[in-house]
């Protein structure tokens, strides 16, 4: 199985400054030209949402100031600015070989 | 509106099962692949397994191989988990979810206990 490994576990980020959160893949999710990442924010209560998938492609109805850059094992989510709705945990999660597999997660805190 | 909506949960005792549904609207859900995943009380999520649009591929994650059933049937736009042998670590909740290679559409969940 591919093991995601996220870092940090938890942030804290001010209004407006930038949030970063890694994802590590014990293997290449890379296939064919395509990295087979995806982002998801899951807020209390609520089901996850998609955010980025295929490592850099923003969903639709997704704000801009979410970014995500990678390849191979080394992935990234950029959050810029912060905004108070984005007190969140996120995902990242692998879909290039089954099982597919998710990050334990990083919980986004606003200071 | 495209909406998945889960349900069939609820209190099973450990050795039990329990079939879960998730019904699909405002999309052709035949031309989808679907998924459960899961999330125990506190913690993440985790892939249960999937189903491609005419059900001959299924795929599980290994060490839910023998327990879950994934089903479908497209003429009622329903996705389904056949649960088994359950024990108090399957209690979370179980949401389905559409698409591969990503996930673009979440059901609520529906929330299985497991407990005598």
């Amino acid at each position: 199985d591919i093991v995601l490994t996220q870092s940090p576990a938890s942030l804290a980020v001010s209004l407006g400054q930038r949030a970063t959160i890694s994802c590590k893949a014990s293997q290449s999710v890379d296939y064919d030209g395509d990295s087979y990442m995806n982002w998801y924010q899951q807020k209390p209560g609520q089901p996850p949402k998609l955010l980025i998938y295929a490592a850099s492609n923003l969903e639709s109805g997704i704000p801009a100031r979410f970014s995500g850059s990678g390849s191979g094992t080394d992935f990234t989510l950029n959050i810029h600015p912060v905004e108070e709705e984005d007190a969140a945990t996120y995902y990242c999660q692998q879909s290039n070989e089954d099982p597919l597999t998710f990050g334990a997660g990083t919980k986004l805190e606003l200071k | 509106e495209v909406k998945l909506l889960e349900s069939g949960g609820g209190l099973v005792q450990p050795g039990g099962s329990l079939k879960l549904s998730c019904a699909a609207s405002g999309f052709d859900f035949s031309r989808y692949w679907m998924s459960w995943v899961r999330q125990a009380p506190g913690k993440g999520l985790e892939w249960i397994g999937e189903i491609n649009p005419d059900s001959s591929t299924i795929n599980y994650t290994p060490s839910l191989k023998d327990k879950f059933i994934i089903s479908r049937d497209n003429a009622k736009n329903t996705l389904y988990l056949q649960m088994s042998k359950v024990r108090s670590e399957d209690t979370a909740l179980y949401y389905c979810a559409r698409g591969r290679p990503q996930f673009d559409v979440w059901g609520a969940g529906t929330t299985v206990t497991v407990s005598s």
